[in-house]
């Protein structure tokens, strides 16, 4: 079947700017994840859903940040006033549900956000 | 809070060989999970292997087994007979067996030569 796919690919924006990055998670999986991924370094948790509603988000990292999912299934992460330190591979992530590591959290291929 | 870290920024193993990778993690958890991710240039993060706390036995999968010591807080990965296509970044992960999110170390790069 088909595995979480994200949009875009790469998105290049100016600083200020506002961008969306959109995730489809796999058909049926209730639990999705964002993380971010700067250069060189590990993933980092952003934010975690249940279904629609958002049941921790402690890893944003600011008020510019801010994701939905308003009905379940597909997801948007969305940043206002881009700053260049906000660039690097935004990952998603969805799991049948959220229940520990008892689920395998599947990736999608992540984007690459560049802010010039 | 839990950290996880990966002392070893890369590693180069000849193909054929084995080459084991270092992971140690810091919890005051006793019921959690411990997960080897790869991450090929695509970017897609996969999972190799999965260890849970509460079980003593080392888990496998073909190729890939790990090495658990839950009172040191150590789990390294162990790859034997190393393919191309194993060449990649190598992560371990945490997370909580009550939790939702996983805490990622900083990475092994792994490169398999011909």
């Amino acid at each position: 079947g088909a595995g979480v796919s994200q949009t875009p690919s790469n998105k290049v924006t100016e600083k200020g700017k506002y961008v969306e990055l959109r995730c489809d998670p796999i058909s049926g999986h209730t639990a999705l994840y964002w993380y971010r991924q700067s250069l060189g370094q590990g993933p980092e948790f952003l934010i975690y859903f249940q279904g629609t509603g958002a049941a921790d988000d402690s890893g944003l990292p600011n008020d510019r940040f801010f994701a939905v999912r308003p009905e379940g299934s597909v997801s948007t992460l969305k940043i206002q006033r881009t700053e260049r330190g906000d660039s690097a591979v935004y990952l998603c992530a969805s799991s049948l549900t959220a229940s520990g590591g008892l689920y395998e959290q599947y990736f999608g291929p992540g984007t690459r956000l560049t802010v010039t | 809070a839990q950290t996880v870290t990966q002392s070893q920024p890369e590693m180069s193993v000849q193909e054929a060989e084995t080459v084991t990778l270092s992971c140690t993690y810091d919890t005051s958890e006793n019921n959690y999970y411990l997960f080897w991710y790869k991450q090929p240039p695509s970017r897609q993060m996969i999972l190799v292997i999965r260890q849970e706390a509460y079980k003593q036995q080392n888990a496998t999968e073909n190729r890939f087994s790990v090495n658990f010591q839950k009172a040191a807080k150590s789990f390294s990965l162990k790859i034997s007979d190393s393919q191309l296509g194993d060449t990649a970044m190598y992560f371990c992960a945490f997370i909580k067996a009550a939790g939702n999110k996983l805490t990622f170390g900083g990475g092994t790069r792994v490169l398999v030569k011909p």
